[in-house]
């Protein structure tokens, strides 16, 4: 069974903070890596995806990848209070199955 | 351009009922993804469409759900006999082909339809 985890939150940080979300998983074969962005009552939209382990980044947001520790984090610098959303990780491993799965998602707040 | 959309966007129906949800893809995608999120829920994978291969269905809760996609290009997922817990949002996505590499596989997804058995 694939598992991928992400602490539910919520996650609260003052705005013009540093917000950093966590997400591990179980299955050592995944290749593929992604942060979608979900806004209440909206569907998911991605904003980062990592294939190598190491920093990405992307203006305000750096994802960061561990392979040998099997987790990925995405940290959202200068938060805003636009940033406000539950934020879902997903995994996909190589081979022939392109279905990732999804985390539960983590609830950020930014406050003023 | 335009994304992947889904109709109807809202849809209550009575128990024992059955609904048709539609999705269009993104115009050249060849992979479709189906997804249902119940409140406060992770996305719950239950279907997957790639090309003219044969449809990976090994999410789909129960015989009750089906799905089909024509052309190579629009969707449809059918509840048969609903039940209240099929109350859920149900997301549609689409990805380009997959390159060896995986690096293509971005998904996309459509605004939902938010269903509701009464």
């Amino acid at each position: 069974q694939k598992e991928v985890e992400q602490n539910s939150g919520p996650l609260s940080v003052p705005e013009g903070a540093i917000a950093s979300l966590n997400c591990t998983y179980s299955d050592r074969v995944s290749q593929s890596f992604f942060w979608y962005r979900q806004y209440s009552g909206k569907s998911p939209e991605l904003i980062m995806s990592i294939y190598s382990n190491g920093d990405k980044e992307d203006g305000r947001f750096t994802a960061q990848l561990n392979k040998a520790s099997q987790y990925v984090s995405l940290l959202i610098r200068d938060s805003q209070p636009s940033d406000s959303a539950t934020y879902l990780c997903a995994v996909r491993a190589s081979g022939g199955s392109y279905i990732p799965t999804f985390g539960r998602g983590t609830s950020l707040i930014v406050h003023p | 351009g335009a994304g992947v959309s889904q109709s109807p966007s809202n849809k209550v129906t009575e128990k024992g009922k059955d609904v048709e949800l539609r999705c269009d893809p993104i115009s050249g995608h060849t992979a479709l993804y189906w997804y249902r999120q119940s409140l406060g829920q992770g996305l719950e994978f239950l279907i997957y469409f790639q090309g003219n291969s044969a449809p990976d269905k090994s999410g789909l809760p129960s015989d009750r759900f089906s799905a089909e996609r024509t052309g190579g290009s629009v969707s449809t997922l059918t509840i048969q006999r609903t039940q209240q817990e099929d109350s859920a949002v149900y997301l549609c996505a689409s990805s380009p082909r997959a390159t060896s590499g995986g690096i293509t596989d971005t998904q996309y997804f459509g605004p939902g339809t938010r269903l509701t058995v009464l």
